[in-house]
């Protein structure tokens, strides 16, 4: 079964902190990976997509990467800030079926 | 453009009523699917459509039904609503193989089976 998992489930930080959130996945066959936030009671909203050809997508001060022989993506937060609070989720797909983690609660403490 | 648009946003139903979940896409997006959410268990993908009149299951499509009539349109139907089917369920769609495979998602539907 292919499965994504995402570490760590919670985190909490002060302002101002560079964070790593990571993804893996079982099988190293994606099309794409994605990463998404997701605020209280709201509907996914897509960060950053890295194709399979692709190392790394950057937006701002998020830097997304895959490394798809090691079956990891990460997704790297520069300054945090509080209204990065939210839930991060990745995604994986194949040519059409997207795998979803089960997300990092991220807090950002004033 | 408006995206994806679910309707509705809040629905109660009785067990053993049947109801259906409104999706549309302005995008021309192939790809649309169906995923219901739960506390702790992430994202699950209930049913899935490649395009017009192609649907399959997802990992757990027992109680529900979809249909894929036009490239806009991806209904889901709750045949005979259970508490298990108390969920918040979101609406996605894309375009495979392009470049912008981007999964675009609607605002979400919430569920209550009483």
């Amino acid at each position: 079964k292919q499965e994504v998992t995402q570490i760590p489930a919670a985190l909490s930080v002060p302002e101002g902190e560079n964070l790593v959130l990571n993804c893996s996945f079982t099988d190293s066959a994606i099309y794409n990976l994605q990463w998404f936030r997701q605020d209280p009671g709201k509907g996914l909203t897509s960060l950053l997509l890295i194709q399979s050809s692709q190392r790394e997508q950057t937006s701002g001060r998020l830097n997304a990467s895959l490394d798809k022989s090691s079956g990891r993506s990460t997704l790297y937060i520069a300054a945090s800030q509080p209204g990065d609070s939210a839930t991060y989720l990745c995604a994986r797909s194949g040519t059409y079926k997207y795998i979803f983690g089960t997300g990092t609660r991220l807090k950002v403490l004033a | 453009n408006a995206g994806v648009t679910q309707t509705p946003k809040f629905q109660v139903l009785k067990t053993g009523q049947s109801m259906t979940l409104q999706c549309a896409q302005d995008m021309n997006h192939e790809y649309m699917s169906w995923y219901r959410q739960d506390p702790g268990m992430g994202l699950r993908l209930i049913h899935y459509s490649v395009g017009a009149g192609i649907t399959d299951q997802g990992e757990v499509p027992n109680g529900y039904n979809v249909s894929r009539s036009t490239t806009e349109d991806f209904p889901l139907r709750l045949l005979s609503a259970a508490p298990s089917q108390t969920s918040v369920y979101f609406c996605a769609s894309s375009t495979p193989g392009s470049g912008a495979n981007v999964l675009t998602f609607g605002a979400g539907s919430r569920l209550t089976v009483l």
